[in-house]
């Protein structure tokens, strides 16, 4: 079975563009998460999307959004982007959403920005 | 505000013998814990869960106790191989999958 999957591998950007980052989740799991790790911390939570539905959100400006479609693959949307955006863009899928269980993670996107 | 503690940055141990990866948490409200671990230019790898029902669950190598009056978790592998050398990250939830995630210890496996 294949595992998570993130697309693409890794992007480059300028300061006031905007990205759209895509995420494929393990077959069966409907609960997608995005989190963003930058250099020396650990991942830190976005968002999470269970069945088309925004579960939960993050401390992170309204400049992200994101969005799960009915084939429960998800796209991260980041407007304006500034240079403290560069980081490994991280998503994760579990298999529920109304208790904490274990999440798989993708490979991840290095997005840099200039 | 870190709900999650990773102390120590790094670890040395030698192959064969005991790694012993600590974690400390704050938020009362946390009901699962979990391991995992990440290589360079890879995501995160689950490793080991505990529910905080529990004070331990093994799994082959990997050990993680719970002792919830200190708020501290541990992550013990028995024994240590040099391919365990990567960095580990504990991580906590609160009913639902927010996971909040500690900074890192890297663990190096001498051979």
């Amino acid at each position: 079975d294949a595992g998570v999957t993130q697309s693409p591998t890794h992007l480059i950007k300028t300061r006031g563009q905007h990205v759209t980052l895509r995420c494929s989740p393990i077959s069966g799991h409907k609960s997608v998460s995005w989190y963003q790790q930058v250099l020396g911390q650990g991942p830190q939570f976005i968002f999470q999307y269970y069945e088309k539905e925004e579960r939960g959100r993050g401390n992170f400006p309204d400049r992200f959004s994101a969005r799960q479609f009915p084939n429960y693959s998800s796209e991260l949307n980041v407007n304006a982007l500034l240079l403290g955006d560069s980081a490994l863009y991280l998503c994760a899928s579990s298999s529920t959403s109304g208790r904490t269980s274990e999440q798989f993670f993708g490979p991840g996107t290095r997005l840099t920005v200039l | 505000d870190q709900q999650v503690k990773q102390n120590s940055p790094s670890l040395s141990v030698q192959e064969g013998r005991i790694s012993i990866l600590n974690c400390d948490y704050t938020n009362s409200m946390f009901d699962y814990f979990l391991w995992y671990k990440k290589y360079p230019a890879e995501g995160p790898t689950f490793l080991i869960s505990i529910s905080s029902i529990k004070d331990k669950n093994e799994d082959g190598r990997f050990t993680v106790f719970l002792n919830k009056s200190a708020k501290h978790l541990s992550l013990h592998i028995v024994p240590s191989q040099p391919g365990d050398s990567a960095v580990y990250f504990c991580a906590a939830g609160e009913y639902g999958n927010k996971l909040v995630f500690g900074a890192g210890t890297i663990l190096r496996v001498k051979s």
